[in-house]
């Protein structure tokens, strides 16, 4: 157990609809970062917040959004989804700002399925 | 831009055999790389990494992995495997510039057979 703690674990939904994924780092943890693994495009990352402010941004599309709340959780909005949408949403959580000298922690992930 | 070759799709090995997952790197600046390993229905956990300076990297679980800089590759070796390292493993790279922004490659699935 990581230690960080996403929710729902399974979301299905269809095509059009919005969803909001959530996501409780590690105690302690200021940076969430949230990625994205699909059969089609891999594992890939999403975007960075660092307390409560976005540090980073990968290859996120318009349609997602992600912030962080003043507890530290964070959340990934994802609207107007389409059936390639659907993957396993990541999350991770590091200490400080984001380096390679911190260790990402990971959570189990929340499976999207878009009929 | 950065990029990330991992060779093999597929390992299959036996139980105490040896073993090498291949990664290959592309970029134009400094970067730092890393292996994660994936287990099923699980989060990524990470293995090793390597930041500076020696060039060999011990990580959890036995494994240890070398950066090759001239060759650009950082492969994961295993000097003896166990089923339970059947798993999903992932080498990535991030810098700093920019932001800190990790990419993976796609993935070697090892199988260890008994």
């Amino acid at each position: 157990d990581s230690g960080v703690t996403q929710t729902p674990k399974h979301l299905i939904t269809a095509t059009g609809q919005r969803v909001t994924l959530r996501c409780s780092p590690r105690s302690g943890d200021l940076s969430v970062y949230w990625y994205q693994q699909s059969l089609d495009q891999g594992l890939q990352f999403l975007i960075h917040y660092y307390n409560g402010e976005e540090r980073a941004k990968g290859n996120i599309l318009e349609r997602f959004s992600a912030q962080q709340f003043p507890d530290l959780h964070s959340e990934l909005n994802l609207s107007s989804l389409e059936l390639g949408d659907s993957a396993l949403y990541f999350c991770a959580s590091s200490v400080y700002e984001g380096s390679a000298r911190e260790t990402q922690y990971f959570g189990p992930g929340t499976r999207l399925l878009v009929l | 831009a950065q990029s990330v070759t991992q060779l093999d799709s597929q390992v299959p090995v036996f139980e105490e055999a040896p073993v090498e997952l291949r990664c290959n790197y592309s970029s134009s600046v400094s970067v730092y790389l890393f292996w994660y390993v994936q287990y099923p229905n699980q989060g990524l956990q990470l293995l090793l990494k390597y930041l500076s300076g020696s060039t060999l990297v011990k990580g959890i679980n036995g494994f240890e992995a070398e950066f090759n800089k001239s060759q650009t590759s950082f492969h994961l070796r295993k000097p003896s495997v166990h089923i339970s390292d059947t798993a999903e493993y992932f080498c990535a790279v991030s810098r700093n510039t920019g932001g800190f922004k990790t990419i993976f490659g796609a993935g070697t699935r090892l199988f260890v057979k008994a």
